[in-house]
């Protein structure tokens, strides 16, 4: 399967508690995006890197959440603390980041990570 | 004013009916522009890009309006398959992150 996978695909935590996703992205995407999705809304974006550099951190990402992509490949999502309000739905997604609109910017998503907090 | 609005629906449409759906954006600086489709507890897959001079997939249509800030969505002879929701994505400026609508729901019926 060469497209986003993420893991684990459900994540059942109790308040307070670390977790961390992990999503590998298409291999030949140079950039990855995290979002999140709740019940009725469309993904809010949370952050996205250019090779490992990460270039934007959306104001919904607190200072509980922290990604990281070390190699320019796979990226990791850890929420510090979890509160019942992180429940959602954690997407990643990759898309080329070069070349000409919009193909640089045809992002393909992971299957997600199913977060629910109690 | 949100950045990507969409009217949330549902559409309630008979199978073979022509539907449309529409998109406003509020950055004049946006450079791209897709719909997606999204499957119920699913992930979006992406549907069509959207160009300037408009595009054609089959029975889907997309136009893109840049001088009132416009996207469009056109399915012809829809089928029970095509029920989903359409999300509206644009991204910014400088063509780094992609800011979705929150979806237009379909519900094709027999």
């Amino acid at each position: 399967d060469t497209g986003v996978s993420q893991d684990p695909r459900h994540k059942i935590t109790k308040r307070g508690q670390n977790v961390t996703f992990r999503c590998d992205p298409i291999s030949e995407h140079n950039r990855l995006y995290w979002y999140r999705q709740t019940l009725g809304q469309g993904p809010e974006f949370l952050t996205y890197f250019q090779n490992e550099a990460q270039l934007e951190k959306s104001r919904l990402l607190s200072d509980r959440f922290s990604a990281e992509r070390p190699k320019g490949s796979f990226s990791t999502l850890e929420i510090q603390r979890t509160e019942q309000g992180d429940s959602a739905m954690y997407l990643c997604a990759s898309s080329f980041g070069l070349g000409r609109p919009p193909r640089n910017t045809e992002a393909f998503f992971g299957q997600g990570t199913r977060l629910t907090v109690v | 004013r949100k950045e990507v609005e969409q009217d949330p629906g549902p559409f309630n449409v008979p199978e073979g009916a022509t539907v449309a759906f529409n998109c406003t954006y509020s950055n004049s600086a946006s450079q791209s522009f897709f719909w997606y489709r999204q499957d119920c507890r699913k992930e979006p897959k992406l549907l069509m890009s959207v160009y300037s001079s408009g595009n054609e997939d089959g029975r889907f249509t997309a136009q893109l309006n840049r001088a009132s800030q416009y996207i469009s969505l056109l399915i012809r002879d829809s089928k029970l398959s095509d029920s989903a929701t359409y999300l509206c994505v644009v991204n910014d400026g400088t063509a780094s992150k992609l800011t979705f609508g929150t979806g237009t729901r379909l519900q094709v019926t027999l």
